[in-house]
This record gives structure tokens, C-alpha cells and sequence, in this order.
């Protein structure tokens, strides 16, 4: 089973400012990876996939990077709606998808 | 818009089956080359992928679930099931289900609680 280490745990940013997410994993899954955000008492919301692609309506502030083994999910210019837990998860490993344990963000 | 809603039981004693039900709207759950998903959630947890069905009847299970877990479909009735026997405390989570597209889980439904105790 390929494991998600996602960095930090959580991580405090004030409004305004760029937040960097990290995504580990523990063997290559090329770029078979998204990017999901959940607010309190909501489904989680597909952000990004293939690493990089935004899904639809997502706004331009969400860019995701890396392939192989570490990947980055960065919010440009954070407002208050992006404050949430963001999961990474890999498809690489089809049929078995396994996720990140998840970084908080929140509200410096 | 597809949107899906899951449905069943809140309270499972141990030793039990738990059984939930997702209703998909918007679309037909035959439509499209789609998988149907189910994933859970402990609570304060991260998110655990269960299984997947295609309309066509094939599935695939989390190895650390697959002697428990059945996941069925009713094209008819545009629903998809979950079994998950022998319930323990451990299995007490928010279960999501979920459009599969072999890739991403793209739409979800809001969840639903099930608690297992005595």
C-alpha cells in the first residue's frame, strides 16, 4: 500500500498571505494525485488532480505541483472561505486509493 | 448536477451488519463510464476509501475491509449499497458515497453518521 504523509499537521497563515501545503509519498505515483478541501461538517471538495489540474470552478488562486513522490498544493493570496483541512490522495495505486491524513489550515 | 444522498441505519449494535443506501439524482447511475464509491471518516480522522462498484457489477475493496465489505448496485432504483459485517466501535465514522471516475471522486454525498454500540 503506497502511504500519503502530508506536512504540516496544521498550519496557521493570516488572510492575504500564500500557504504552502506538502504531500509525501511513499513510492512514486507520477502525477496520479488530487487535492481535496473539507470545511467542518461538509463533504470533502475535489480541488485539484493529475498534480496539477484544477477541477472545474475552482478558482486560480489553487495551483498544484510536484510528480513522483512530493507534490505541493499552494493558496496564493488565502481568503477567509479557504480556511479548512485539505487531503492529498493517490489514484496511482489503482484500484486502491489512499489518502493523506490531512493538513488544518487555519487562521493566523 | 449529480447529487447523491446516503441513507440508513445511525446506530449499529457490535457484531452486526452495518447497511447504507445511496440515491443518486440528476443523472442515471448507468450513465457514463462512472465507478460508485464508498469512503468513510472517524471522526477528528482522515478520510478512508471502502470500495467501488461499476454498473456493470464489478467491484473493488480496501484489502483492510474485503472480507467484510459488499457493495451492490440497483440501476433501477439508480441506488448503490454498502454492507459492512461483524461491526466493531472501530467502524463508528461519517460514511461518504461518491461519484468514482476511476481517477478523482469528483461529486459527494453530504455523509451520514453511523455509530456502532451496544
Amino acid at each position: 500500500e503506497i502511504v500519503m504523509t502530508q506536512s504540516p499537521a496544521t498550519l496557521s497563515v493570516s488572510p492575504g498571505e500564500r500557504a504552502t501545503l506538502s504531500c509525501r509519498a511513499s513510492q512514486s505515483v507520477s502525477s496520479n494525485l488530487a487535492w481535496y478541501q473539507q470545511k467542518p461538517g461538509q463533504a470533502p471538495r475535489l480541488l485539484i488532480y493529475g498534480a496539477s489540474t484544477r477541477a472545474t470552478g475552482i478558482p486560480a488562486r489553487f495551483s498544484g505541483s510536484g510528480s513522483g513522490t512530493e507534490f505541493t498544493l499552494t493558496i496564493s493570496s488565502l481568503q477567509s472561505e479557504d480556511f479548512a483541512v485539505y487531503y492529498c490522495q493517490q489514484y496511482n495505486n489503482w484500484p486502491l486509493y489512499t489518502f493523506g491524513q490531512g493538513t488544518k489550515l487555519e487562521i493566523k | 448536477q449529480v447529487q447523491l444522498q446516503e441513507s440508513g441505519p445511525g446506530l449499529v449494535k457490535p457484531s452486526q451488519t452495518l447497511s447504507l443506501t445511496c440515491t443518486v439524482s440528476g443523472g442515471s447511475i448507468s450513465s457514463g463510464s462512472y465507478y460508485w464509491s464508498w469512503i468513510r471518516q472517524p471522526a477528528g480522522k482522515g478520510l478512508e476509501w471502502i470500495g467501488r462498484i461499476y454498473t456493470s457489477g464489478s467491484t473493488n475493496y480496501n484489502p483492510s475491509l474485503k472480507s467484510r465489505v459488499t457493495i451492490s448496485v440497483d440501476t433501477s432504483k439508480n441506488q448503490f449499497s454498502l454492507k459492512l459485517s461483524s461491526v466493531t466501535a472501530a467502524d463508528t465514522a461519517v460514511y461518504y458515497c461518491a461519484r468514482d471516475s476511476g481517477v478523482i471522486l469528483d461529486y459527494w454525498g453530504q455523509g451520514t453518521l453511523v455509530t456502532v454500540s451496544s
